[in-house]
């Protein structure tokens, strides 16, 4: 079965600092690989994708993700971090067959410090 | 167009009563799911929809039932609810099942004593 590991709980970064936060994910195929962001009381919105091609993706915000398969990470990056991206970041996999039934890891929560 | 939507937002229930969730899409999307959330366990797949009459489960069913008679329309129901269903439910949609962007609702947040 698929599973994904996001091995940080929470992490703190000072704002205009760079972020990395880590995603490892078991399947036995290539993977479909996503990070949602949810903000306090909201629902989630997908940041970037992953599902063949180029191994770095670009998203929204300004987020950046590169897939590593010899490493099954899917890390995501900002080389600036900004006040508003505090929130919960979730990476998740698709299915085979069926690319929409995501598994999701656990989350890391990000807090931004002045 | 409003997306997905979700009714109610809370909800307190007692052990033993039942309940539905609502949850909608304008977006004349084919597939939608439902998932909870749990402190510390991420999303779990409850159950999902490949479109209207077509339905199944996913990781954690137990407990709860869908049904899909039309395409904007996704209910949840808890037949006879229990404290282990505390929970955040959160439904998503997307075009199909092999679409790779979900919209997801503002969510409901359930609790049950």
């Amino acid at each position: 079965a698929q599973s994904v590991t996001q091995p940080d709980i929470h992490i703190t970064v000072s704002e205009g600092a760079s972020l990395e936060l880590r995603c490892n994910y078991s399947y036995g195929a290539t993977p479909y690989l996503f990070w949602y962001v949810q903000s306090p009381g909201q629902g989630l919105q997908l940041l970037l994708k992953y599902f063949s091609g180029d191994t770095l993706v670009q998203g929204i915000k300004g987020f950046e993700a590169e897939f590593k398969r010899s490493q099954s990470s899917f890390n995501l990056r900002k080389p600036s971090v900004h006040w508003s991206d505090a929130a919960e970041y979730f990476c998740a996999v698709g299915s085979t067959g069926t690319a929409s039934k995501l598994t999701f890891g656990t989350g890391t929560r990000l807090q931004v410090t002045l | 167009n409003a997306g997905v939507t979700q009714t109610p937002k809370f909800q307190v229930l007692k052990t033993g009563q039942s309940m539905t969730l609502q949850c909608a899409q304008d977006m004349n999307h084919e597939y939608m799911s439902w998932y909870r959330q749990d402190p510390g366990m991420g999303l779990r797949l409850i159950h999902y929809s490949v479109g209207a009459g077509i339905t199944d489960q996913g990781e954690v069913p137990n407990g709860y039932n869908v049904s899909r008679s039309t395409t904007e329309d996704f209910p949840l129901r808890l037949l006879s609810a229990a404290p282990s269903q505390t929970s955040v439910y959160f439904c998503a949609s997307s075009w199909t099942d092999q679409t790779y962007e979900q919209y997801f609702g503002p969510g409901t947040r359930l609790t049950v004593t």
